[in-house]
């Protein structure tokens, strides 16, 4: 089963900053926050990871909050080709991810 | 570099058959996994390859197999297609070592599978 939470649909308008929480409660250690999301009938595209500290790359950012029990995916100016799902994963070092249901966001003109 | 390919992209069988699936890495990465996607229960993992080995596998019928080759390129069979197989087949790599460093997984467009 996943190990995360993640609401099924969001809403943002266009050009707005997109946040997508995640709530991984019972994380391990050693287990790392991955972002991936998924355009339709497409493969998953890998966009971010973090253990502990604050994350971000020319794609996202990512913050985890201190407890490291739950996180945000930061999208700075949502577009239209934003529209995805959108997986939270965690995981551990060489071990299988396991996906769960993952946010829908709408991008919305 | 180029990244995960993944063929045929299409493909239609008939309950009974046997289908293979190819999945090539990107150049340099050891570690293959394949994952099926299906709108009922979503993504879910199938089994990983790492240097020709099965180092992980999910909660899949023995009908569903796979290998790797010494190129590190991957297939994947299921035999006795059942309708339910009807699916996406998704490939991923990375250049996962077995010392434990953590790496990103990196999906190819997948294999559309239809069973009639």
């Amino acid at each position: 089963d996943a190990k995360t939470t993640q609401p099924p649909s969001m809403d943002c308008a266009e050009g707005r900053a997109a946040n997508l929480p995640c709530n991984h409660s019972t994380i391990s250690g050693n287990e790392y926050v991955y972002w991936y999301r998924q355009i339709h009938s497409q493969g998953p595209q890998y966009i971010i990871h973090g253990l502990k500290n604050n994350e971000t790359n020319e794609m996202a950012s990512l913050i985890i909050t201190e407890d490291r029990k739950s996180s945000t995916l930061i999208l700075p100016h949502a577009t239209l080709r934003d529209t995805a799902v959108y997986y939270c994963i965690v995981r551990v070092v060489d071990d299988k991810i396991i996906f769960g249901k993952g946010t829908r966001l709408h991008i919305l003109p | 570099k180029a990244g995960v390919t993944q063929t045929p992209r299409y493909l239609i069988k008939t309950r009974g058959q046997q289908v293979t699936l190819s999945c090539s890495p990107i150049s340099g990465h050891r570690s293959v996994s394949w994952y099926q996607q299906t709108p009922g229960q979503g993504l879910q993992f199938l089994f990983e390859y790492f240097s020709e080995t099965q180092r992980n596998k999910g909660n899949f019928p023995g009908r569903f197999s796979g290998r790797q080759f010494s190129n590190s390129r991957s297939e994947m069979n299921v035999s006795t297609l059942e309708l339910g197989d009807s699916a996406l087949y998704l490939c991923a790599s990375s250049s996962s070592t077995s010392g434990g460093l953590q790496e990103t997984q990196y999906f190819g467009p997948g294999t559309r599978l239809l069973v009639l």
